[in-house]
């Protein structure tokens, strides 16, 4: 039974440039919620998706945003990037319904030069 | 989403037990505990969560004091493959609608 999927691993961009990052949610899982991690912080929330729509945001900038497919895999796309998103982006997984026990990938690390 | 208070860092010796409290002064009747820890370079990992009864699993303990305003994830006896940074959280449970709002956590440090 796969874990949650995070792609690319590793990515490095430029200041002002788009980034378009991957996630597939474990397997029977039907929400994911995305996270940003800067170093040495706890994870902060951007937001949830389920049934293919937005449900809760946290404090990011409209330049985050994101999407939901039929399948539950979910993009985070960030555009104008600022030096200040490099950090280790993380996508996590729930049962809609459940405890909201998290499953989380290993994260997608973002540099932006 | 109630706040939570932890401390920044603790230390325990291998074998021994390791006790981590988180201070959740401000929980809501409908909010449980959760407990996740992160290694380094990897993702948070779902550790234990509890309403107002104590719980346990294979991983680790959790006590919830009678007031719910406070509680302590215990690692029986841990080992080095326990140093990781361990959140506590609380939030809405039994719905998608509670979102998960993690602070700094403790770091635990496991010594030989």
């Amino acid at each position: 039974d796969a874990g949650v999927t995070q792609s690319p691993t590793h990515l490095i961009k430029t200041r002002g440039q788009q980034v378009t990052l991957r996630c597939s949610p474990k397997s029977g899982h039907d929400t994911v919620s995305w996270y940003q991690q800067a170093l040495g912080q706890g994870p902060q929330f951007i937001f949830q998706y389920y049934e293919e729509e937005e449900r809760q945001r946290g404090n990011f900038p409209d330049r985050f945003s994101g999407h939901q497919f039929p399948n539950y895999s979910s993009e985070l796309n960030v555009n104008a990037l600022l030096l200040g998103d490099s950090a280790l982006y993380l996508c996590a997984s729930s049962l809609g319904t459940g405890y909201g026990k998290l499953f989380f990938g290993s994260g997608t690390q973002l540099s932006v030069l | 989403d109630a706040k939570t208070t932890q401390p920044p860092s603790m230390d325990c010796a291998e074998g021994r037990a390791a006790n981590l409290p988180c201070n959740h002064s401000t929980i809501s009747g409908n909010e449980y505990v959760y407990w996740y820890r992160q290694i380094h370079s990897q993702g948070p990992q779902y550790i234990i969560h509890g309403l107002k009864n104590n719980e346990t699993n294979e991983m680790a303990s959790l006590i919830i004091t009678e007031d719910r305003k406070s509680s302590t994830l215990i690692l029986p006896h841990a080992t080095l493959r326990d140093t990781a940074v361990y959140y506590c959280i609380v939030r809405v449970g039994n719905t998608n609608a509670g979102k998960s709002t993690f602070g700094d956590g403790t770091t635990l440090t496991v010594k030989p």
